[in-house]
């Protein structure tokens, strides 16, 4: 079956402009999770969503950073006014439910903010 | 707080070499323990799980145990192929929370 699939794969962007990261989930999964990634390191919590639910936004590092999931399907986080500093990989999970199941990853989306 | 711990890479072996890569977590209560991989140009995949002390994971030869009184969670294997070489990533799942909180990961190289 489909996995978890994410888009673009690759993003571009100058400085100040507005980005949207999308994620498809993998089909009856009830939990979304959004993680980033800086290089060299491990993939760092951002936000997740029971249903369409945002449950949890604790890991957002800042106002520019938002995400929705109007439907209980597709998610997209969104970065008003890009820095530089957001230049990452942005991961995207899901799972069957919530609390300790495993949580199944797609394939990235990589931000390069010049 | 919750974190993880785990040796730095790059590990370097020859194949048919024995693995050990070691990681220790920091928790409150009872946290879930995986060990994740990513091969070269691809996304992260589970590779073991184990959800409460003295748990076994395994999967393609690798094996970690959940051990509660060391707070480790170390990934071994027998014996190492090429195909192995890639990054691995030690996490958690605190109790009651779905956060994965990941360590920093560690590069195996396995040279024929």
């Amino acid at each position: 079956g489909a996995g978890v699939s994410q888009s673009p794969r690759y993003k571009v962007t100058k400085r100040g402009q507005d980005v949207a990261l999308r994620c498809d989930p993998i089909s009856g999964h009830v939990s979304l999770y959004w993680y980033r990634q800086a290089l060299g390191q491990g993939p760092e919590f951002l936000t997740y969503f029971n249903y369409e639910a945002q449950q949890d936004k604790s890991g957002l590092p800042n106002d520019r950073f938002s995400a929705e999931r109007p439907e209980g399907s597709i998610s997209t986080l969104t970065i008003q006014r890009t820095e530089q500093r957001d230049s990452a990989m942005y991961r995207c999970a899901s799972s069957l439910s919530r609390v300790g199941e495993t949580q199944y990853f797609g394939p990235g989306t990589r931000l390069l903010v010049l | 707080g919750n974190s993880v711990t785990q040796m730095e890479g790059p590990v370097t072996l020859s194949e048919e070499a024995f693995l050990t890569i070691n990681c220790t977590y920091t928790a409150t209560g009872y946290p879930s323990l995986f060990w994740y991989v990513q091969y070269p140009g691809e996304g992260l995949q589970l590779l073991l799980k184990a959800t409460k002390a003295d748990d076994k994971g395994s999967n393609k030869g690798f094996e970690a145990t959940y051990r509660k009184e060391t707070t480790s969670f170390h990934l071994e294997k027998g014996s190492v192929q090429v195909s192995d070489s890639a990054v691995y990533f030690c996490a958690l799942i605190p109790f009651n929370t779905d956060k994965l909180i990941f360590g920093t990961g560690t590069r195996l190289q396995v040279f024929p």
